[in-house]
């Protein structure tokens, strides 16, 4: 596609409910990255892929935070249990992989957890 | 350890004022630094990189930014605002470490153009 896909744009879940948030890369942009944005936390990392593997989950918050990418492309971000702090816009961004290549976003799912 | 700090959440200016938005960063190294600007409702869109090949950035929208090594500044202006460039604005910063570029974001500064 022509940029970043994420899906759904808005969630709204209740407490103890697990959800699944889905990013679309650009296509042929082997690296994934998701983030977080929350009021007061600001932008957050909390995963990098590179192909389909995960080597950096160093800012997934907690055990119930999962994240997964096949075929190199679409990426699954799962949130179980979920928590009322979990709510907040969850980005992802994808771009080549070379020495500071620009990391180009998606619109965001915007989750609010009652 | 990289950090990022922009200077002032909330800056406002007159249509067809200068915009001046700060930002600071913490590197061992020479980075790559990024200015990403999100408009209501929207994504990140990149704005500027700097990536060592000049100081002065140009970017889209007519926005450019200066980076002093010295001053480990990278602020980013604009000679004359537009009512269309109300957005929040973010500096970034990354190192290409273990393979892979995790940026490191600032705060953000929410831009105000008024009439």
């Amino acid at each position: 596609g022509a940029g970043v896909s994420q899906s759904p744009s808005n969630k709204v879940t209740e407490k103890g409910k697990d959800v699944e948030l889905r990013c679309d890369p650009i296509s042929g942009h082997t690296a994934l990255y998701w983030y977080r944005q929350s009021l007061g936390q600001g932008l957050e990392f909390l995963i990098y892929f590179q192909g389909n593997s995960a080597p950096d989950k160093s800012g997934l918050p907690s055990d119930r935070f999962s994240a997964e990418r096949t075929g190199g492309s679409v990426s699954t971000l799962t949130i179980q249990r979920t928590q009322q702090e979990d709510s907040a816009v969850y980005l992802c961004a994808s771009s080549f992989t070379r020495d500071g290549e620009t990391q180009y976003f998606g619109p965001g799912t915007r989750l609010l957890v009652l | 350890a990289q950090s990022v700090t922009q200077l002032g959440s909330h800056v406002s200016v007159s249509e067809g004022a200068l915009v001046l938005l700060r930002c600071n960063y913490s590197s061992s190294v020479p980075p790559y630094l990024f200015w990403y600007v999100q408009y209501p409702n929207q994504g990140l869109q990149p704005l500027l990189k700097y990536t060592s090949a000049a100081t002065l950035v140009k970017g889209i929208n007519g926005f450019e930014a200066e980076f002093k090594k010295s001053e480990t500044s990278f602020h980013l202006t604009k000679p004359s605002a537009h009512m269309s460039d109300a957005a929040e604005y973010f500096c970034a910063v990354t190192l290409f470490s273990g393979g892979y570029n995790k940026l490191i974001f600032g705060a953000g500064t929410r831009l105000a153009v008024h009439p």
